[in-house]
């Protein structure tokens, strides 16, 4: 069985400037969830989908940040425009509803 | 809200020796989930060991095991002949998915290095 896919495993960009990071779901899991993880820390939840509804968006700072699950699949995380303090590990992970959390291996972004 | 504590962030361990990583938690919910999670340089992160807090008996899996003391809301993990390839990250993580839409909150983490 295929794990949680994402892409790109690295990005570096300059602050302002925007990008955008994909995540590829185990299948026929419809829970969906990006984490942000800065250094030295633990994953913090961004936002999570259940099928390609928002569950819960409270953390997501919605002045920069967006994502979208459009088909219930797959799902893209953007920030417009990235701030220094955006440098992060964006991890995306998967489950059915209510139970264990598979995660991808990471988007490491560096905003210089 | 719910908090998860890790208070030890770093240990070390002899080659092949048993080591413990302490967390401790605080819910008002009855039904939840704790996990924990492996996180090495890679950065992904691996499921070791989940527990059901309605569970008595203490999950394991092959060398890891905890000790789940639902009153004292604590979770530990024990790994038992320490390997080189347990070097890593270790999150304790907190899911309860009756008012917490199942998002995972983690603790700050333990560097575990296993030195040969």
């Amino acid at each position: 069985e295929a794990g949680v896919a994402q892409s790109p495993r690295y990005k570096i960009i300059e602050k302002r400037q925007s990008v955008a990071f994909w995540c590829n779901p185990i299948s026929g899991h419809a829970t969906l969830y990006w984490y942000q993880q800065i250094l030295g820390q633990g994953p913090k939840l961004l936002i999570q989908f259940q099928n390609n509804g928002v569950v819960d968006d409270s953390q997501l700072p919605k002045d920069r940040f967006s994502a979208e699950r459009l088909k219930g699949v797959d799902s893209t995380l953007k920030i417009q425009p990235a701030k220094l303090e955006d440098s992060a590990v964006y991890l995306c992970a998967s489950s059915w509803p209510a139970d264990t959390q598979y995660f991808g291996p990471g988007t490491r972004l560096t905003v210089l | 809200a719910q908090t998860v504590t890790q208070s030890q962030p770093e240990m070390s361990v002899q080659e092949a020796e048993t080591v413990t990583l302490s967390c401790t938690y605080d819910t008002s919910e009855n039904n939840y989930y704790l996990f924990w999670y492996k996180q090495p340089p890679s950065r992904q992160m691996i499921l070791v060991i989940r527990q059901e807090a309605y569970k008595q008996q203490n999950a394991t899996e092959n060398r890891f095991s905890v000790n789940f003391q639902k009153a004292a809301k604590s979770f530990s993990l024990k790994i038992s002949d320490s390997q080189l390839g347990d070097t890593a990250m270790y999150f304790c993580a907190f899911m309860n998915w009756e008012t917490s839409g199942s998002r995972l909150t983690f603790g700050e983490g333990t560097q575990l290095t296993v030195n040969p």
